[in-house]
This record gives C-alpha cells, sequence and structure tokens, in this order.
C-alpha cells in the first residue's frame, strides 16, 4: 500500500544535542509538509516543500530546519533542542499544495528532549 | 491572522447518543477538510466540503459546510465507541497562501 512513514516511531534525545526525524512516500506526492504537535492541540505546520521549493512559516524557530534530498524523502533536523521541543512530529503529503486536496499523515515521531 | 476555532473542545457521550461538534473561522474560508486522529494515532483525511451550504454524510457522519463559508460541523449520530479521537476541521482562506489552518479540535469520549 501507499504510504507515509516516519522514522524513528520514538525519539529521546538530550537538551542541545541535534536530532533528525525523517519521513519517506510511496505516493509520488508533489508536497511533503512538518507539523508539530503538542498534546491536546493542533497540528502547527513548520514548513512544507512543494517539489524542491523550500516554504517556511513565518513562526518557525531557526532551530527548525529541513531538507528534501529528492521525491520520496523528507527531513527535519532540530540543531539545538530545547526542552520545549518535546513533541509529536507529523510528516504529512499531498498531491498538490493550496490547502484544496488531502494531506495524508504519517504514524509521527514522538520526541522527548531530556 | 486567521484563527479556527472548534466547541466544543471536548464531549463525554454515552454509546448509541448523537455528537456535533462546530468549526468557526475567522474569515472566509475556500473550502473545508475534516480530519479524525485516534488517540495515540494520526490525523487521518475524512472529507472536504467546498460549496456554500454543501451537506455531505459517510454512514452515520454528516458534515456541513455554512453559507457565509465561514463555519462547518460534523455530526454524529447513534455514536460507537469506535468514534472515539479528535476530530479537527482544517481550512483554508480565500485567495491566502498555500496551507491549511487546523482548527482546536474536539475530543470525543463514548462510554460503552
Amino acid at each position: 500500500d501507499a504510504m507515509v512513514i516516519q522514522n524513528p516511531r520514538y525519539q529521546v534525545t538530550q537538551f542541545g544535542k541535534p536530532v533528525t526525524l525523517s519521513c519517506s512516500q510511496t505516493l509520488n506526492h508533489n508536497v511533503m509538509y512538518w507539523y508539530q504537535q503538542k498534546s491536546s492541540q493542533a497540528p502547527k505546520l513548520l514548513f512544507h516543500y512543494y517539489d524542491k521549493d523550500f516554504n517556511n512559516e513565518a513562526d518557525t524557530p531557526d532551530n527548525f530546519q529541513s531538507r528534501r534530498p529528492n521525491t520520496s524523502f523528507c527531513f527535519l533536523d532540530i540543531r539545538s533542542p530545547g526542552l520545549g521541543d518535546t513533541a509529536m512530529y507529523l510528516c504529512a503529503t499531498s498531491n498538490e499544495p493550496g490547502g484544496n486536496q488531502p494531506q495524508h499523515f504519517g504514524d509521527g515521531t514522538r520526541l522527548s528532549i531530556l | 491572522g486567521q484563527q479556527v476555532m472548534q466547541i466544543p473542545q471536548y464531549q463525554h457521550v454515552q454509546e448509541g447518543e448523537d455528537f456535533t461538534t462546530y468549526c468557526n473561522s475567522s474569515t472566509t474560508l475556500s473550502n473545508i477538510q475534516w480530519y479524525k486522529q485516534r488517540p495515540g494515532g494520526h490525523p487521518v483525511f475524512l472529507i472536504q466540503l467546498v460549496k456554500s451550504g454543501e451537506v455531505k454524510k459517510q454512514k452515520r457522519l454528516t458534515f456541513q459546510f455554512g453559507e457565509a463559508k465561514k463555519n462547518s460541523s460534523l455530526h454524529i449520530t447513534a455514536t460507537q465507541t469506535t468514534d472515539v479521537g479528535t476530530y479537527f476541521c482544517a481550512g483554508r482562506n480565500r485567495g491566502a497562501t498555500n496551507k491549511l489552518i487546523f482548527g482546536t479540535g474536539t475530543l470525543l469520549a463514548v462510554q460503552p
């Protein structure tokens, strides 16, 4: 089945230690999104790629970076995680940008900063 | 900026009772999507509404888009324990840049 796969499912890291989360998709979608979701809150968009074009949200901290080396893979890099970055990180894809296509989410990576 | 609020935040029902969550946007939307997120899971797309006043049904779920395209609702008839989860609406601003704004969500608990 075509799907969005995130690795790892759970990640524990130390305060200030860089961490990378990965996402791959077999849907061949043009757009890949990264969301941060804290407990009992809605997903918050960090940034997205439309093909190779990177689109950062204005309020995304500089600490958060992303790479999309090819259509199938996208990475979220957190350079110096703080305690406030503990959250679920969700990757999603859609065929087109613009919010008029369904988004397909991965299972997420639950990140804990100690 | 654009805000999308949902009420209630939390609803606890007995199995078999009906449930409704309401979604209100501060701006006019071009479309609205609904997602369900089971506890510990990820959001799953349910449906999209585009036209003013549109009503769509999926089995026991009825979705409605307001005439002014600033609000939407999801109604579940005769809830079941499998309906447990958080229901999010997500809307796109008319003429805005390319993103959905997720609503605050409604957590539904169903007691058997």
